[in-house]
């Protein structure tokens, strides 16, 4: 089946470590995104790719970085630097030239920072 | 700033509509109007969008108001399983600016 993996579903890390939360999709889409989202708050978006080895800021970067090495995947590491990391983060992709709409989830990671 | 207005909460019994407002008074002529939904800890499903016309489609209904400056989704027979935050978002065709706000969390009672 095609879709988009993130892995793990739940996951629990010291304060100060660096994480870093898997998305891997096989829908042969070019652009990927990644999401926040905080309770009871709509989606912020974090990073995005349009193409392998580029990728742009989103809204609320800070403390984030990202990599695209290979199209299907795009990991997302969260790093001691961001303040209040604790959240719900969404991945998602889209085919090269598709509407917005067609825009794909994934099922989510929910970070908790002890 | 915000781009989209909805109430922050609605209840609706079981079987009935469920008629969700939103308003984008700011929308441009390129701007389309999507819907989407998210249950609980899940990524959000797309429901429905449209441009100045009414639409419908298997999961909803759409009206669009003339000035094109509000929105209603409509959920003809609401079931329990309706129940989620939904969010209303005006972006262009190709996502510029596509933003989740805190959306309507709709209650579907029995």
């Amino acid at each position: 089946d095609g879709g988009i993996t993130q892995s793990p579903k739940y996951l629990f890390r010291k304060e100060g470590q660096n994480v870093t939360l898997s998305c891997e999709q096989n829908l042969n889409h070019d652009a990927m995104y990644w999401y926040r989202q905080d309770p009871g708050q709509g989606l912020r978006l974090i990073y995005y790719s349009q193409i392998v080895n580029d990728f742009q800021k989103g809204d609320i970067a800070e403390g984030y970085s990202v990599s695209r090495e290979k199209k299907e995947s795009f990991p997302l590491t969260v790093t001691s630097a961001q303040k209040n990391p604790t959240a719900f983060y969404l991945c998602a992709s889209l085919p090269q030239g598709a509407m917005v709409n067609e825009q794909f989830f994934g099922p989510g990671t929910r970070l908790t920072v002890l | 700033d915000a781009k989209t207005t909805q109430p922050p909460s609605m209840d609706c019994a079981e079987g009935r509509a469920a008629n969700l407002p939103c308003n984008h008074s700011t929308i441009s002529g390129n701007e389309y109007v999507y819907w989407y939904r998210q249950i609980h800890s899940q990524g959000p499903q797309y429901i429905i969008h449209g441009l100045k016309n009414n639409e419908t489609n298997e999961m909803a209904s759409l009206i669009i108001t003339e000035d094109r400056k509000s929105s209603t989704l409509i959920l003809p027979h609401a079931t329990l399983r309706d129940t989620a935050v939904y969010y209303c978002i005006v972006s262009s065709r190709y996502g510029q600016n596509f933003v989740f706000g805190p959306g309507t969390r709709l209650s579907v009672l029995p």
